[in-house]
């Protein structure tokens, strides 16, 4: 079984620059997650989608980021402008019941 | 508010030791609690889960327990490995909200 894709694996970027993270969710996985991990820190829940519809975005920074799961599968994660303390990883996760099941990460790097 | 706490921060450890993780979580009506590995620039993977049911979960040499009423839970690694060497999180589910509360990782450097 594949596990949760998301590319790029890395990106460096100057401040106010945009970027956009994309995500493949296990196959058949209704629920996708989005965390920012800061470095030495957890990750935090940035947004939670059942299917294509939001459940959680309650720390989704919505003046810059912004977030999007066409026909229920694939997500894109977009940050407008980016700010230096944007810096971090981005951890894509998706879930059939409970487990969440994490992909790579995306390093995001703002100059 | 739920949050979650590891201590410490890092740990280094000669190889074979035996040694213990810790993590403590402030709302005790948690669904299950999670442990997991993550090693630089890679996502996180999961090593052991633990059911609100359950006391305890056992993987080869790792070890999870979980007591509800102090809000805490342990990872034990016994005869650790360099390959061991890596950060764990805890992470505490709550079935209000259905949302992974994560602690802050514990870096585990073990030396051969």
């Amino acid at each position: 079984e594949a596990g949760v894709a998301q590319s790029p694996r890395y990106k460096i970027i100057e401040k106010r620059q945009s970027v956009a993270f994309w995500c493949n969710p296990i196959s058949g996985h209704a629920t996708l997650y989005w965390y920012q991990q800061i470095l030495g820190q957890g990750p935090k829940l940035l947004i939670q989608f059942q299917n294509n519809g939001v459940v959680d975005d309650s720390q989704l920074p919505k003046d810059r980021f912004s977030a999007e799961r066409l026909k229920g599968v694939d997500s894109t994660l977009k940050i407008q402008p980016a700010k230096l303390e944007d810096s971090a990883v981005y951890l894509c996760a998706s879930s059939l019941a409970v487990e969440q099941f994490f992909g790579p990460g995306t390093r995001l790097t703002v100059l | 508010k739920q949050e979650v706490t590891q201590i410490p921060a890092a740990l280094s450890v000669p190889e074979g030791e035996n040694l213990v993780l810790n993590c403590s979580f402030t709302d005790s009506a948690i669904y299950n609690l999670q442990w997991f590995r993550q090693d630089p620039g890679k996502g996180l993977t999961s090593l052991l889960l633990i059911q609100s049911s359950q006391r305890e979960q056992t993987s080869g040499r790792l070890n999870a327990s979980l007591d509800k009423s102090s809000g805490r839970s342990t990872l034990y690694i016994a005869a650790s490995q360099p390959g061991d060497s890596a950060t764990y999180l805890c992470a505490a589910y709550y079935n209000q909200g259905g949302k992974l509360i994560f602690g802050q990782g514990t870096e585990l450097s073990v030396k051969p």
